[in-house]
């Protein structure tokens, strides 16, 4: 069976702090990897998206890693904002199936 | 652009009665579809996915089903609510490019 943790399960930082979230994973035989935003009550945002052949991905403020040899996966937020107060998730495909597994993610709280 | 609708947003029902939740996905086609549920303080469980027209895979023995009538419609059903059935479902698609795109989330309280 497939596991995803994510540290911290919460964190509080100053506005204007560089985070970094990790997650990590056991699927030696990982498909890709994704990153989402979840607001309260709503639905999941779509991040950023890294294949299991590449090692970064970008967008914005935000960079994604991914390391297959260790297992782990970190998303970078630069110069963090009250708006990016939100729970990030970080899922794994597998290659043998369609099924993502979840982390139960990160509660971001970014203090003004 | 490619969208995913579902409905919905919110559904308050008694035990016993019957559940309908439905998913669309505009602009693309043979979608890989899928419903999963968020309860509270749980991470997401994968109920059901499909990847074509009459195909179902159940993840999970529950009180629950999925149908895929049509290439782009997934519906979420129940034929008697349980208390047990409650929680936050969400409906999502992927396609050739391997990611997921979730819809807004139906949230339902069964009472």
């Amino acid at each position: 069976k497939q596991e995803v943790t994510q540290i911290p399960a919460a964190l509080s930082v100053p506005e204007g702090e560089n985070l970094v979230l990790n997650c990590s994973f056991t699927d030696s035989a990982i498909y890709n990897l994704q990153w989402f935003r979840q607001d309260p009550g709503k639905g999941l945002t779509s991040l950023l998206l890294i294949q299991s052949s590449q090692r970064e991905q970008t967008s914005g403020r935000l960079n994604a890693s991914l390391d297959k040899s260790s297992g782990r996966s970190t998303l970078y937020i630069a110069a963090s904002q009250p708006g990016d107060s939100a729970t990030y998730l970080c899922a794994e495909r597998g290659g043998s199936n369609y099924k993502l597994t979840f982390g139960k993610g990160t509660l971001l709280t970014v203090n003004p | 652009s490619q969208t995913i609708h579902q409905w919905p947003a919110t559904l308050v029902q008694p035990v016993g009665s019957p559940l309908s939740l439905e998913c669309t996905v505009e602009g693309t086609s043979n979608p890989n579809l899928y419903w999963y549920r968020q309860a509270a303080g749980r991470g997401l469980q994968l109920l059901f996915y499909s990847v074509g027209i009459g195909q179902i895979s159940s993840e999970v023995p529950q009180n629950l089903s999925a149908s895929r009538p049509q290439d782009r419609q997934f519906i979420l059903s129940s034929k008697k609510l349980l208390l047990s059935d409650s929680g936050f479902y969400l409906c999502a698609w992927s396609g050739g490019g391997g990611g997921y795109t979730f819809g807004s989330g139906t949230r339902l309280t069964v009472v």
